[in-house]
């Protein structure tokens, strides 16, 4: 059975830096495509990067040039590097595996980006 | 980018009812299409991919149709269990997007 546990969220001051994780057991990071989706309150869902098993990379124009996608192949783990965070980058972030569509997600992790 | 609309935003409706949700895609998307369903506070769960299959382990009550810009989702006989929020979402090209989502409640 496939899990991702989302970790490394919290409040963080606008212009600051996060660094989340995505812990996956039951498949291998570095064989699939994963992405991460974020949700703001209320708000619908809004895709954000991913990373195929080759190593290329891709990011919604609203986050390019802050964050990174990455991921640590003997730790299995996923990461979203989120460098100049904004109000508007509040949200519940979610790591998924791209398999077809989303296929599995995490439980999410709240990133709150206020003063 | 490609624009992903779902219509009706809201829904109210009955155990038993057939509901239909549609989702246009701005551009031709092939059937690169995918639906999901989530309750408050919960992950998104993937019921529907490459617009007509159905996910593993999701009731066979759930169907999707379409390809180019036109897509569904059926729910052929509404369970308390399926009172939820679905979304849609393309994968033909990047940004990936997802519709605004439809809420489906109690009638």
């Amino acid at each position: 059975e496939v899990q991702l546990v989302e970790t490394g969220g919290g409040l963080i001051q606008p212009g600051g830096s996060r660094r989340l994780s995505c812990a996956a057991s039951g498949i291998t990071v570095s064989d699939n495509y994963m992405s991460w989706v974020r949700q703001a309150p209320g708000k619908g869902l809004e895709w954000v990067s991913l990373i195929y098993s080759s190593g290329s990379t891709y990011y919604s124009d609203s986050v390019k040039g802050r964050f990174t996608i990455s991921r640590d192949n003997s730790k299995n783990t996923l990461y979203l590097q989120m460098n100049s965070l904004r109000a508007e980058d509040t949200a519940v972030y979610y790591c998924a595996t791209a398999r077809r569509g989303f296929d599995c997600w995490g439980q999410g992790t709240l990133v709150t980006v206020s003063s | 980018d490609i624009q992903m609309t779902q219509s009706p935003s809201a829904l109210s409706a009955s155990v038993g009812d057939r509901v239909t949700i549609t989702c246009r895609a701005s551009q031709r998307i092939s059937s690169w299409l995918a639906w999901y369903q989530q309750k408050a506070g919960k992950a998104p769960k993937l019921l529907i991919f490459k617009a007509s299959s159905l996910e593993s382990g999701v009731p066979s009550r759930f169907s999707g149709s379409g390809s180019g810009t036109e897509f569904t989702l059926t729910i052929s006989s509404l369970q308390p269990d399926d009172f939820a929020t679905y979304h849609c979402q393309q994968y033909n090209s990047y940004p990936y997007t997802f519709g605004q989502g439809t809420k489906l409640d109690i009638k």
